[in-house]
């Protein structure tokens, strides 16, 4: 079982649709959450971390943490064709080196 | 402020050559990290190196190493080259706080024939 979980999709949605993208981890020890956006061909983007449990919005984003369930989440209101790219998750512990997810592809059609 | 680059882009090497990839961080970050992204998978910690130093190793094989200079760039050298090197590589440079969170770098992409 690997550390980091997470559904590598595709996931296809219409524009304007909220989209849900979910890793689960089984290390107690991860404490800092990480949510990565990557377009093709390029270097994973930095969207949001948040710190133990609890949620934290960003204009369209929302972070969700759910450590008694070992569960993350980040959801994005108002999908647009230009959120089509692959989402990682990404957790730390006290080394705060981070273990990644597989990533999501996700699809956002007009 | 300027982000983090990476040289070159991409390349193709032959099966049991040596090759080495270049970053720099962004700028006021100390410390950098090498990953190697497969296709379709999550990037694979490699290596971190700290004020030239290396602070963290993931389970590659020692014929991966690194260097840092005391601006705080960074290289990533590979000896030996296997087809299962193929891949794009990753630099990223952490914030000096916690979570030291990483921004990544575009990538050099690596094809071994």
């Amino acid at each position: 079982q690997k550390e980091v979980e997470q559904d590598p999709g595709p996931l296809s949605v219409p524009e304007g649709a909220i989209v849900s993208l979910n890793c689960t981890y089984s290390n107690s020890a991860f404490q800092y959450f990480m949510w990565y956006r990557q377009y093709s061909r390029k270097g994973p983007e930095l969207l949001m971390y948040t710190y133990s449990s609890g949620n934290k919005e960003d204009g369209r984003f929302t972070a969700q943490v759910d450590k008694s369930s070992k569960y993350i989440s980040l959801f994005i209101r108002d999908s647009q064709p230009s959120d089509s790219a692959t989402y990682l998750c990404a957790m730390s512990g006290g080394s705060y080196i981070p273990t990644f997810g597989r990533g999501t592809s996700l699809i956002v059609h007009p | 402020e300027t982000g983090v680059t990476q040289s070159p882009t991409h390349l193709i090497k032959t099966r049991g050559q040596q090759v080495t990839l270049r970053c720099s961080s962004q700028s006021g970050h100390n410390t950098v990290s090498w990953y190697q992204q497969a296709l379709g998978q999550g990037p694979q910690f490699i290596f971190q190196y700290y004020r030239e130093e290396e602070n963290g190793r993931g389970n590659f094989p020692p014929r991966f190493s690194g260097l840092q200079f005391p601006n705080y760039s960074s290289e990533l050298n590979v000896n030996a080259l296997e087809l299962d090197d193929s891949a794009l590589y990753l630099c990223a440079s952490s914030a000096d706080r916690p979570p030291y969170e990483q921004y990544f770098g575009p990538g050099t992409r690596l094809t071994v024939t």
